[in-house]
């Protein structure tokens, strides 16, 4: 178990809303990520936030946005949501931005019907 | 962003050595080679890292080329816990790079371990 606790596990949204994903990271991280992954395909890197700024964007559109807290947790926010949304949503902490493991959690699995 | 090829899928028997390879002709000199894990329902999980020497840590071993254009993950004895999809990372280990911090993750090798 790595520490990083993600909620809710499993959430089903319709098209059209929005979603706020939710991430708290493993003691003493600063820094979270945050990664897609459909079915069947690996991981495709969204964004990171280190002391609650974006550091570094993935080609994801702008209804996809975060936050980060001052506590190091973070959410993830989808706007208008799309079918094509509909996939595994990954938090990941470490000591930095450049710090050489990342710790994820289980994820949380979004369905858009 | 410097890729890796991986193949899609191999096999082992349990408690027998897995070579799990991976090709990156065009890794650049900050590149790290990261290795992690996804076990069913789970998210990746750290396995292992190395620039340029062959590394060893309690899960795996790292067995790097000499011109650093492939690698090989190694677990010793594989488990039935040990079945999992495997990945191969090249991460920018540069300092303020616009990659620092983001993993880029290819389709990996679905490892099966037979009892």
């Amino acid at each position: 178990e790595t520490g990083v606790t993600q909620s809710p596990t499993h959430l089903i949204k319709t098209r059209g809303q929005q979603v706020t994903l939710r991430c708290s990271s493993q003691s003493g991280h600063n820094t979270v990520s945050w990664y897609q992954q459909a079915l069947g395909q690996g991981p495709q890197f969204i964004f990171q936030y280190y002391r609650e700024e974006e550091n570094g964007r993935g080609n994801f559109p702008p209804r996809f946005s975060g936050l980060q807290f001052p506590n190091y947790s973070s959410e993830l926010n989808v706007n208008a949501l799309e079918l094509d949304d509909s996939a595994l949503y990954l938090c990941a902490s470490s000591l930095a931005p450049e710090g050489e493991k990342l710790f994820f959690g289980s994820g949380t699995q979004l369905s858009v019907l | 962003d410097a890729k890796t090829t991986q193949p899609n899928s191999m096999e082992s028997n349990e408690e027998e050595p897995v070579h799990l390879p991976c090709n990156h002709s065009t890794i650049s000199g900050t590149d790290y080679i990261h290795w992690y894990r996804q076990l069913p329902s789970q998210g990746p999980e750290y396995v292992i890292h190395g620039l340029t020497s062959n590394v060893n840590n309690r899960m795996a071993s790292l067995a790097i080329a000499e011109d650093r254009k492939s690698s090989t993950l190694i677990l010793h004895r594989a488990t039935l816990r040990d079945a999992a999809v495997y990945y191969c990372i090249l991460r920018d280990s540069f300092y303020g790079s616009s990659n620092t911090g983001k993993l880029i993750f290819g389709q990996g090798t679905t490892l099966q371990v037979k009892p």
